[in-house]
């Protein structure tokens, strides 16, 4: 089947203004991963969810930043004002539940801000 | 804290060639650890995955190696190929499903 998808592929913004980052993760794939890459940077944890627990979010670097999932499936990123530090790739990752199960990676979304 | 560290930063090598990509890490307890390929532009894809009692895992022309004693690995690449020519992201688990995930190593292969 098809793999993670995020959409769009990339966003160019007004610093101020609220984006939105989409992911779909594989079918079945009970947890989800939201990743930021800063140029030269390694990835930086943000957000995970598991089936019906409550998300962890302590990789969330400040309150303007949120995400949910509905439905188990299909999650939304949101960044509220931008700030052009906020300008990176976001990463979305799912797998099966367990620690060693591999995570497949979406795209990413190349997020600009003005 | 958890770290994990890579080396080289970069590396150009001439196709065909073998090159050999480092990774030092101080996660604990450690669960395991992963290489990743990462395209530019794209997504990072996983290459190999070794627990505490592998010391060598393949697949195709990358070899990878772990010595859990001095939390080190490394990542073998032998006859190279220009479709070689990306980020190796080194990934450590440790009792947190979260992972700590290095630098990685930029890698250009050159005709």
């Amino acid at each position: 089947g098809a793999g993670v998808s995020q959409s769009p592929s990339n966003k160019v913004t007004e610093k101020g203004k609220d984006v939105e980052l989409r992911c779909d993760p594989i079918s079945g794939h009970t947890a989800l991963y939201w990743y930021r890459q800063s140029l030269g940077q390694g990835l930086e944890f943000l957000i995970y969810f598991q089936g019906n627990s409550a998300p962890d979010k302590s990789g969330l670097p400040s309150d303007r930043f949120s995400a949910e999932r509905t439905g188990g499936s299909v999650s939304t990123l949101t960044i509220q004002r931008t700030q052009q530090e906020d300008s990176a790739v976001y990463l979305c990752a799912s797998s099966l539940a367990g620690m060693r199960e591999t995570q497949y990676f979406g795209p990413g979304t190349r997020l600009l801000v003005l | 804290k958890n770290q994990v560290e890579q080396s080289p930063q970069s590396l150009i090598i001439l196709e065909g060639k073998n090159c050999t990509l480092q990774c030092n890490y101080t996660v604990s307890p450690f669960s395991n650890l992963r290489w990743y390929k990462q395209d530019t532009g794209r997504g990072p894809v996983s290459l190999t995955i070794m627990t505490f009692s592998e010391n060598t895992k393949s697949n195709g022309r990358y070899t990878a190696t772990l010595d859990a004693d001095t939390k080190q690995s490394s990542l073998h690449i032998t006859a190279s190929q220009l479709s070689d020519s990306a980020s190796y992201i080194c990934v450590v688990k440790g009792g947190s499903y979260i992972p700590t995930f290095g630098r990685g190593t930029s890698l250009i292969v050159h005709p």
